[in-house]
Formats: C-alpha cells, structure tokens, sequence
C-alpha cells in the first residue's frame, strides 16, 4: 500500500528553536509538494519540487523557511528560528507529474510556544 | 491566481440523506481533485476528475470545465461521511498555478444518526 509519510507527526517546540519535518513521498513520484493548514488561511501550497528540483518555494517565508530534496526519498521543510506563528499542520503530497492525482500524507502538527 | 470557492460552507445532514457540494474556480484548469478531511485530520483523496463524471460507490463528481464549476454528490449519507470536504484545482500549462493545487476554504458536512 503506497503512502506519504511524515515525520514527526506531532511536534511541540519553543519559539526561536529550529524544526525540521520530513516527508518520504510515494515511489516512483517525482513531484513532491509541501503544503501548510490554518484555521486562517485554510490549505496553501509552501514548496514544489519536481525530480528534486524546486519549482517553486514563493508561497515560503524564505528568511526562516527552507526545503530541500537530499535524495528522490526523501523531502525536508526546515524553519529556523521558528515563531508562534508557525504553528500549524504541514503536509506533504507526492505525485506522478505535474498534471497528476496528488496524495498527502498524514501531517505534522506543529506547536510552537 | 485561480479562484476557488465552495458552497455551502456548512451542511447538517440526517442519516440517509443525499447532498451536493459545489466547486467555482476561475480559470481553465488541467487538475481538479476533491478531498475529503476525517476528523483526524487526513485529507483522503476522492476524485480526481479535472472535467466528465465519476462515481465511487455512494460518492459521485462531476466537472463541467467550459463552465468552470465541478460538483461533488453524496447519497445515503453515514455518519462517517463527516468531515470537511475540501476541492483544490491547479491551472494549465504556462500559467502561474501549473501543477499547484489551489484549496477552496471547504465545506463542513455534519450527519447526524
């Protein structure tokens, strides 16, 4: 059964700390996609990335946010120096192409106080 | 970007009933997908239907994409079916929203035994 997982699923932090989410996408995807849920702003796209490349990051704040693909394994959103502001649910998607089906994974919720 | 908006924002069901979701976005699009998320927070993927008709058991969809508008059909519903029903689109080719899923802010379906 191909999933998206992601690690932590839960994640309790203080403002200023460093956090670091990872996604292993589906095998075979080549698109992989990093997505943040509020109650403010509902579902919004982060990151994109295509066979490891990023597309896309402009939905990013990119003094504290970064994302990178080390290998097709393997997708990593980091915040540094996170803020209470960022507490949220970041998900993960993967998919076979850019005009394809995408599917999430389970999400990390991220608390920082 | 593209547009998305769903109605009705809120929908409270008796067991059994039928309903119908709406999805309006404001370009051409090559991806449209509705998502149903669970209480605990999992985005399920129920249709990825960027313009015809499918039907999965219970659940149906249809995207009229000339006309810009997709619509998501639940019979006989159970008290599972509760949750938020989420449709995201991503634009053509060329366009700013290529390969990137645009969420509307969701319809919350409450069926109630």
């Amino acid at each position: 059964d191909a999933r998206v997982t992601q690690t932590p699923r839960h994640k309790v932090t203080e403002m200023g700390q460093e956090v670091t989410m990872r996604c292993q996408p589906i095998l075979g995807h080549n698109t992989v996609f990093w997505y943040r849920q509020t109650m403010m702003q509902g579902l919004e796209l982060l990151a994109y990335f295509r066979n490891r490349a990023p597309l896309d990051d402009s939905g990013m704040p990119k003094d504290r946010f970064s994302a990178e693909m080390p290998d097709a394994t393997l997708a990593t959103l980091k915040i540094q120096p996170s803020e209470p502001r960022d507490s949220a649910v970041y998900f993960c998607a993967s998919g076979p192409g850019a005009v394809y089906e995408q599917y999430f994974g389970p999400g990390t919720r991220l608390t920082v106080t | 970007g593209i547009q998305v908006e769903q109605s009705p924002p809120d929908l409270i069901l008796q067991e059994g009933a039928n309903s119908t979701l709406r999805c309006n976005f404001s370009d051409s699009v090559n991806n449209l997908q509705w998502f149903h998320q669970n209480p605990w927070g999992q985005l399920i993927n129920l249709f990825y239907i960027p313009s015809g008709t499918k039907q999965n058991g219970r659940l149906s969809a249809t995207t009229v994409a000339t006309e810009r508008y997709s619509l998501l059909y639940i019979s006989s519903s159970q008290t599972t079916d509760s949750g938020v029903y989420f449709c995201a689109v991503a634009g053509r080719a060329g366009g700013t929203s290529y390969g990137k899923l645009t969420f509307g802010q969701g319809t919350i379906l409450t069926v109630h035994p």
